[in-house]
């Protein structure tokens, strides 16, 4: 099992450029979390899917901020536009059952400037 | 909404010695899930050990257990025999049980081993 795959790694951009970050769940797992990690606020849940459906987006941010996963096998994450403030790891991970923890992905490193 | 705390920022523990890293959470859910995670320099998101509520036996993985208190609503993570490995930072995590339900962590401690 390759575990919970992110794409890219680290991501460098400029402000007002789109930003897309890329996660493949492990296979059966039936739900995708998308944290973001920041030194001030720790780690905060932005938004749920369940067997691909949103369940949850009151953590996302605003309006710039958009996820989909149109498969079960796929989720991404946009920025449109991106700002500086929001530089931080963005992590994905994924569970199946309730009384599991998740699996996490390696995260990806966002540095807007 | 569920709450966890972890209100010591840091600790620090020398090599082979045991550590108690403490965490509370507030829910009025009876059954629910707790987790220790670890997030090491590589920034990796390491599940260390679980706890069912229901479950009053304390979780155990080699040198990590727990010290489950439901009552007082209390979940310390004990690291025993500490080891340079070990250094990290450590998050606990609060789930309920039943469908749709989402993980709350913890600020997290940082915790450094000396040698």
């Amino acid at each position: 099992d390759a575990g919970v795959i992110q794409s890219p790694r680290h991501e460098v951009t400029e402000m007002g450029q789109e930003v897309t970050l890329r996660c493949k769940p492990i296979s059966g797992h039936n739900s995708l979390f998308w944290y973001r990690q920041t030194m001030m606020r720790g780690l905060e849940l932005l938004i749920y899917f369940n067997n691909n459906v949103p369940i949850d987006d009151s953590g996302m941010p605003e309006d710039r901020f958009s996820a989909k996963m149109p498969n079960a096998s796929f989720s991404t994450l946009k920025i449109q536009p991106s700002e500086p403030r929001d530089s931080a790891v963005y992590f994905c991970a994924s569970a199946t059952g309730q009384g599991y923890g998740y699996t996490f992905g390696s995260g990806t490193r966002l540095t807007v400037v | 909404a569920q709450t966890v705390t972890q209100s010591q920022p840091e600790m620090s523990v020398q090599e082979a010695e045991t550590v108690t890293l403490s965490c509370t959470y507030d829910t009025s859910e009876s059954d629910y899930y707790l987790f220790w995670y670890k997030q090491p320099p590589s920034r990796q998101m390491i599940l260390v050990i679980r706890q069912e509520a229901y479950k009053q036996q304390n979780a155990t993985e080699n040198r990590f257990s727990v010290n489950f208190q439901k009552a007082a609503k209390s979940f310390s993570l004990k690291i025993s025999d500490s080891q340079l490995g070990d250094a990290a930072m450590y998050f606990c995590a609060y789930r309920r049980a039943g469908a749709n339900s989402k993980l709350t962590f913890g600020k997290g401690i940082t915790l450094s081993v000396r040698p």
